[in-house]
C-alpha cells in the first residue's frame, strides 16, 4: 500500500535555528515527491519539488532511497516560514502535514 | 489571471441534501483534481480528469460525482449528503508535462449535520 508518513504534527523551533520537517514513504514506482506549504490565509502551494533539486526560500529536501525518505530542511528558520508543510510523494498523495511554528 | 477558483467558501448541508461544489481554472490545464481534507489528516483524492469528456475515481469516491464538459470546468456533486462528507474539498489543476506542481483553489468548507 501507498503510504507517507509525517511523524510530527507540530514543530516548534527559534529564529535562527536548524529546521528540519521529516516525510517518510513506502510504495513501489519512482517517486515523484514535492514539498507543499500553506501560510496562514493563502492557498496551499508548492515549495519545491525533488525533480528540481533547487533551493526555494532557503529550504531544500534530499531523497534518500535506502531510507525512502524526503526530508525537509532549512539551516536558519525565519519567522515568515511558520506554516503548514505537506510532503508529497506522489502527485496526488499527500502527507497530513507538520506545521511549522518559528518562535522570536 | 484568477488561477483555480471554488464555490461556495462555506456551506451547512442537511443529511440527504444534494449539492455541486464548484471549480474553475483559468489557465488552460488538462489536470484537474478533487481533494477532501478532514481535520488532521491529509488530502484524500476524490476524482480527477485528464482533460474534457474524461474522468477518473481516485482513492475516496464514494458520495460523489464529477463531470468535465470544458476544459475549465470541474463540478463535484454530492448526492444524498452524509456526516461522513464533513470536509474541507480542494480543487486544484496542472498542466501535464510541467513537473507535476498543482494550483490550488482556496477551499469549500462542508458541514453536514
Amino acid at each position: 500500500a501507498q503510504r507517507v508518513t509525517q511523524p510530527e504534527k507540530l514543530l516548534s523551533v527559534f529564529k535562527g535555528a536548524p529546521v528540519e520537517l521529516k516525510c517518510n514513504y513506502s510504495y513501489s514506482g519512482s517517486p515523484e515527491l514535492f514539498w507543499y506549504v500553506q501560510y496562514s490565509r493563502q492557498r496551499l502551494q508548492l515549495l519545491l519539488r525533488h525533480i528540481s533539486r533547487e533551493s526555494i526560500k532557503g529550504f531544500t529536501a534530499d531523497l534518500n532511497k535506502g531510507e525512502t525518505s524526503f526530508h525537509l530542511k532549512k539551516p536558519f528558520a525565519q519567522e515568515e516560514d511558520s506554516a503548514m508543510y505537506y510532503c508529497a510523494p506522489r502527485i496526488y498523495i499527500f502527507g497530513t502535514g507538520t506545521r511549522l511554528k518559528v518562535l522570536a | 489571471n484568477a488561477g483555480v477558483t471554488q464555490t461556495p467558501k462555506f456551506r451547512i448541508l442537511k443529511i440527504g441534501q444534494s449539492m455541486t461544489l464548484q471549480c474553475a481554472q483559468d489557465m488552460n490545464h488538462n489536470y484537474m483534481y478533487w481533494y477532501r481534507q478532514d481535520p488532521g489528516m491529509g488530502l484524500k483524492l476524490i476524482y480527477y480528469s485528464v482533460g474534457a469528456g474524461i474522468t477518473d475515481k481516485g482513492e475516496v469516491p464514494n458520495g460523489y460525482n464529477v463531470s468535465r464538459s470544458t476544459t475549465e470546468d470541474f463540478p463535484l456533486r454530492l448526492e444524498l449528503a452524509a456526516p461522513s462528507q464533513t470536509s474541507v474539498y480542494f480543487c486544484a489543476s496542472r498542466q501535464a508535462g510541467t513537473g507535476g506542481e498543482q494550483y490550488f483553489g482556496p477551499g469549500t468548507r462542508l458541514t453536514v449535520t
